[in-house]
């Protein structure tokens, strides 16, 4: 009964060469989030949509991009990954309650560990 | 800039011992806290949460926090830890109204049995 999956769990690269990391959730949550952990620090919010309103973080590197098709899906690409970019990335959902844009909980998936050779 | 305080970052304790876990936030508006827990090899878990009312509320597997609004905190709690709560913990805030979830840094967990 997994509720925010993510694939894959570990993801090896090589400098430069794209790479999608994806996340599906069977909440049917309206609001989906990547986060950036790198080791021993605090995740970090890269960018979230809203519905299909995309909310980019301000100092999110132009070398993510995100794509949300439908409800269900999301998906992270980092275009040209470099040794810096290593890192954990973590999916969240959330619904918004009470009828305006404050959210709920988020749910987290298990992570994509993403390294940069 | 909003930002959250976690001041241990890893804390050593016997089984029974109590344990409170600090957690200080440096925003003045209204805000929705939360303390998360990740397993090893877990994914974050929610352990309990703030919106508004009892500044003292309960979560899962006998913890505890309390919200002190003139102190800016929301230490976690438990009276009596066991082995299995050996784990990593995250304080998280965001401003009422927003998604920006912003985390502390985390405090390690060592449970000695």
């Amino acid at each position: 009964d997994a509720m925010v999956i993510q694939n894959p769990r570990y993801q090896v690269t090589q400098f430069g060469k794209p790479v999608t990391l994806s996340c599906s959730q069977t909440l049917n949550h309206n609001v989906m989030y990547w986060y950036q952990q790198k080791s021993s620090q605090a995740p970090k919010l890269l960018f979230h949509y809203y519905d299909k309103d995309f909310n980019n973080e301000a100092d999110t590197p132009d070398n993510f991009q995100s794509r949300r098709p439908n409800t269900s899906f999301c998906f992270l690409d980092i275009r040209s990954p470099g040794l810096g970019d290593a890192a954990m990335y973590l999916c969240a959902t959330s619904r918004t309650s009470g009828g305006h844009r404050s959210t709920d909980t988020q749910y987290f998936g298990p992570g994509t560990r993403l390294t940069v050779l | 800039a909003q930002s959250v305080s976690q001041h241990n970052h890893h804390v050593i304790l016997s089984e029974a011992a109590s344990l409170e876990l600090g957690c200080n936030y440096s925003y003045g508006g209204t805000v929705n806290l939360f303390w998360y827990v990740q397993y090893p090899g877990q994914h974050l878990q929610l352990l309990l949460k703030y919106f508004s009312g009892d500044p003292l509320v309960k979560g899962i597997k006998g913890f505890e926090a309390e919200f002190i609004k003139s102190k800016f905190s929301f230490n976690l709690r438990k009276p009596s830890v066991q082995w299995s709560d050996t784990a990593e913990y995250f304080c998280a805030v965001i401003r009422t109204g927003a998604n920006n979830l912003f985390f502390g840094t985390g405090t390690r967990l060592t449970v000695i049995p």
